[in-house]
């Protein structure tokens, strides 16, 4: 069973611009959920989504924002972005409101901003 | 709101020995309690998980943790390290319902030595 996968691996961009990350989750899992771990930060919850509605949302600013399609994958997009956006950006996702408690990890998406 | 503090962010020991790493969660309702690692430039692998039930609960790799309710703890254990489990490990506690992110600890480096 393929896991949870995300792309790109690495994303180099320039402050100002816009970055936008995807992920895929394991195949039967309707939630994705999106964190940042930033060096000095540690792990921090960005977003979560389920059936395609936004379900909790993380203490970031509004220029982080995302969608989820009908297939259950997830697109991340990062407006205007500054210096300190320079992350890992990791995707998990889990089979949902009923019972899906355990959260399954992509590998990640390198982010740096320039 | 939830909280875990990870009391070690360096734990060095010798190869064969034991270890236990340290994890303790503040939170006003019942949670789920999760240990991920990560090994360097990879995302989270998880290793063992507490929903409910029996309070020791084993994970892959040989690793085992004990929850204790009263003492809001959530150690991992091994009897004995290999130089392959050098890698950072991070202790996670999550909520129902709409609080069903992961707020993680800060993380403990193990690290094996020969």
């Amino acid at each position: 069973e393929a896991g949870v996968t995300q792309s790109p691996t690495h994303l180099i961009k320039t402050r100002g611009q816009q970055a936008t990350l995807r992920c895929s989750p394991i195949s039967g899992h309707t939630s994705v959920y999106w964190y940042q771990q930033a060096l000095g930060l540690g792990l921090q919850f960005l977003l979560w989504y389920d059936e395609g509605e936004e379900r909790n949302r993380g203490n970031f600013p509004p220029r982080f924002s995302g969608r989820q399609f009908p297939n259950y994958s997830s697109e991340l997009n990062v407006n205007a972005l500054e210096l300190e956006d320079s992350a890992l950006y990791l995707c998990a996702s889990s089979g949902g409101l009923a019972g899906g408690e355990t959260q399954y990890f992509g590998p990640g998406t390198r982010l740096l901003v320039l | 709101a939830q909280s875990v503090t990870q009391l070690d962010s360096q734990v060095p020991v010798f190869e064969e020995a034991p270890v236990e790493l340290r994890c303790n969660y503040s939170s006003s309702v019942s949670v789920y309690l999760f240990w991920y690692v990560q090994y360097p430039n990879q995302g989270l692998q998880l290793l063992l998980k507490y929903l409910s039930g029996s309070t020791l609960v084993k994970g892959i790799n040989g690793f085992e943790a004990e929850f204790n309710k009263s003492q809001t703890s959530f150690h991992l254990r091994k009897p004995s390290v290999h130089i392959s489990d050098t890698a950072e490990y991070f202790c996670a506690v999550s909520g129902s319902g709409s609080a069903r992110q992961l707020t993680f600890g800060s993380g403990t480096q193990l690290t094996v030595l020969p």
